[in-house]
């Protein structure tokens, strides 16, 4: 089973519709991000969280909102979806291993149509 | 904005070719990099840190040139299975905020 599943997969909706993506994780780990990518822009972090009571906007976090609801539980919303909102979203934990290294694990991704 | 620039790619080498990627980022404070491995419509994975000078894994060596702010990845004997987009990524933190900021992904196909 994958560590990190992000639902739904695959999403068409229409401007000004609100839509919820989420992302669950296995790991245990008390970091969790959203981003967002589109072609020729690369990733860019929405929001990020270091634990439970801690969320922060990353760059680009206008139009979007997240709850946290549990350690493994990190939900993005779009209130009112429009299409320059239409890219790939991926959801990421973390975690510091050795000598306090981070290494972020990516979900599977979902692909969100604003129509 | 924290910038990471790398070679804008394609490229397209025959198997068993060496290749190099760069990358440049902006801020001097950093202290540990990444280059992530993306394929197709995947998620981006892990594929070496770098946090000294450089380090070696298999057919991947990362290098890092502080003075320079540069990074590079070279891959050696070039497999088709190598055929991804490859991302630079930099960790920026401080004044309460953290992020790390990824380069666009250079795109490498190997030929046959």
């Amino acid at each position: 089973d994958a560590d990190v599943t992000q639902t739904p997969r695959n999403r068409i909706t229409k401007t000004g519709k609100r839509i919820m993506l989420e992302c669950s994780q296995t790991k245990g780990h008390d970091r969790m991000y959203w981003y967002r990518q589109d072609p020729g822009l690369g990733l860019r972090l929405i929001y990020y969280s270091f634990d439970v009571k801690d969320i922060n906007k990353g760059e680009i976090s206008d139009g979007y909102s997240v709850s946290r609801q549990a350690q493994a539980k990190f939900s993005l919303s779009l209130e009112s979806a429009i299409p320059n909102q239409t890219a790939l979203y991926f959801c990421a934990t973390s975690d510091f291993g050795a000598g306090g290294r981070e290494t972020q694990y990516f979900g599977p991704g979902t692909r969100l149509l604003v129509l | 904005r924290k910038e990471v620039e790398q070679d804008p790619g394609p490229f397209n080498v025959p198997e068993g070719a060496t290749v190099a990627f760069n990358c440049t980022y902006s801020n001097s404070a950093s202290q540990s990099f990444f280059w992530y491995r993306q394929d197709c419509r995947k998620e981006p994975k892990l594929l070496m840190s770098v946090y000294s000078s450089g380090n070696e894994d298999g057919r991947f060596t990362a290098q890092l040139n502080r003075a320079s702010q540069y990074i590079s990845l070279l891959i050696r004997d070039s497999k088709l299975s190598d055929s991804a987009t490859y991302l630079c990524v930099v960790p920026y933190s401080g004044a309460g905020s953290y992020q790390l900021t990824f380069g666009k992904g250079t795109k490498l196909s190997v030929i046959p």
